[in-house]
């Protein structure tokens, strides 16, 4: 079956390393995303790819970055790690080219605890 | 800024009760989706409305998109434990998807 995995599930780091979050999927869906998910905000975008090289800002990509190298990854950099990017992160990903309202399907999530 | 706000936030409830959710924004959107999130989990998808005054109906769950398109509801029938969870709406066009904060629901048994 087709799947989205996200690694680690758990992370602690400390405050200024990099730190990478892996996102694959299987699905061979165009689309990726990036969200973060915190209490009392919904998801938030963080980063989104069309397709291979592309990538966009979503609203709260200061901070992070992403390369898209291939359909199946977009690995989610956090440059300098800092306290206020704790957080639960999801990645997703979706089938119709280009667009961003069509059914997603979002990885398990990884917990990142910067201290 | 567009904001989608969903009410209420927390509910708990005993098994059997009936329950409806809302998603609400002055905003208007070519369509709303809904999502039911479980503990370490990510969203699942439940529908996606897109025509205003659209209802949907998945066993107990009955969602309607407002005729205006800014607003939806989520009605439980009957509700079971196994309705416990995370439910986010999110509005759409094709250039940006805007997530409400979710209504996190318990249904006791």
């Amino acid at each position: 079956d087709a799947e989205i995995t996200q690694s680690p599930r758990h992370k602690i780091t400390e405050t200024g390393r990099q730190v990478t979050l892996a996102c694959h999927q299987t699905w061979n869906h165009n689309n990726m995303f990036w969200y973060r998910q915190d209490l009392g905000h919904g998801l938030r975008l963080i980063h989104y790819s069309y397709g291979v090289h592309d990538t966009n800002k979503g609203e709260v990509s200061d901070g992070y970055s992403v390369s898209r190298s291939n359909t199946e990854d977009l690995p989610l950099t956090l440059e300098s790690a800092a306290s206020s990017q704790t957080s639960v992160y999801f990645c997703a990903s979706s089938e119709e080219p280009g667009v961003m309202n069509t059914e997603a399907f979002f990885g398990q999530g990884t917990r990142l605890t910067v201290v | 800024t567009q904001l989608l706000e969903q009410s209420p936030q927390f509910l708990s409830i005993q098994e059997g009760e009936n329950l409806t959710v809302y998603c609400n924004s002055s905003s208007v959107f070519s369509s709303l989706q809904w999502y039911r999130q479980e503990p370490g989990e990510g969203p699942v998808l439940l529908v996606t409305v897109v025509t205003g005054g659209e209802v949907k109906k998945l066993k107990r769950l009955t969602f309607q998109f407002g005729d205006a398109r800014k607003d939806s509801s989520l009605h439980i029938t009957a509700a079971q434990p196994g309705d416990t969870g995370l439910y986010l709406c999110a509005g759409g066009s094709n250039y940006q998807l805007i997530w409400g904060a979710g209504t996190k629901l318990i249904i006791k048994p």
